[in-house]
């Protein structure tokens, strides 16, 4: 199985909601990451977990919480988002995050936030 | 942090003809270049990479140079076909965080 799997495929949701975004995979990947991509742009790093633990945060606003459960699953728990926030929700995996990796990339969630 | 510029922003080729994508990056200890495919409204898709220890790669139709000394690699599509069509993104490591940045990328148009 060489495919990262991404639910749901498509949300949309109001500025008072709360939703979860969610990444499996079963590769044996120990790296996973959430990036975002807004139309016409390039994938934007949100996120990395490695071995389960949360090594990089890019500075992103709380209203995204990423939440990693165990090695083959991530959530991204979405609360209070703006308009601003819609955008192709991707998340990706590699092996153990080292420098040299193929990131594979699920198909993404299209989140629009009313 | 790295820093990839992506050149040209927009391509347009007839089928059959070469296409070829630059990209430059900034960071002199980055050591790893994938380049991704991404069609509309789907994931992007690895297409080809290429490490630092290795000047150039190829498969099939497709091939990647890196010069490292300029600090640039390029993407090269031969024979284009219409199934092309795709935005392309450069990337790099960057080389003390792991991180991937990417480049604006490219539109690439091939027509029939």
């Amino acid at each position: 199985d060489t495919e990262v799997t991404q639910t749901p495929k498509h949300l949309v949701m109001g500025m008072t909601n709360k939703k979860s975004l969610k990444c499996e995979q079963h590769m044996g990947h120990r790296a996973m990451y959430w990036y975002k991509q807004k139309a016409k742009k390039p994938p934007e790093l949100m996120f990395v977990y490695s071995y389960e633990k949360l090594s990089i945060n890019e500075s992103v606003p709380s209203r995204f919480s990423p939440e990693c459960p165990n090695s083959s699953l991530l959530n991204l728990h979405l609360h209070a988002l703006q308009p601003e926030d819609s955008a192709l929700y991707l998340c990706a995996s590699s092996p153990t995050g080292g420098r040299n990796e193929k990131l594979f990339f699920g198909s993404g969630t299209q989140l629009s936030v009313l | 942090g790295e820093n990839v510029e992506q050149h040209p922003s927009t391509l347009s080729v007839q089928e059959g003809d070469s296409a070829v994508i630059k990209c430059t990056y900034s960071d002199s200890a980055s050591n790893y270049f994938p380049w991704y495919k991404q069609e509309l409204g789907k994931r992007p898709q690895l297409i080809i990479d290429i490490r630092s220890n290795v000047g150039e790669k190829k498969d099939q139709r497709i091939a990647v140079t890196l010069n490292k000394t300029a600090k640039h690699f390029s993407l090269h599509i031969t024979e284009t076909q219409p199934e092309d069509s795709a935005v392309y993104f450069c990337a790099a490591i960057h080389g003390s965080n792991y991180k991937l940045t990417f480049g604006k990328g490219t539109l690439l148009t091939v027509n029939p």
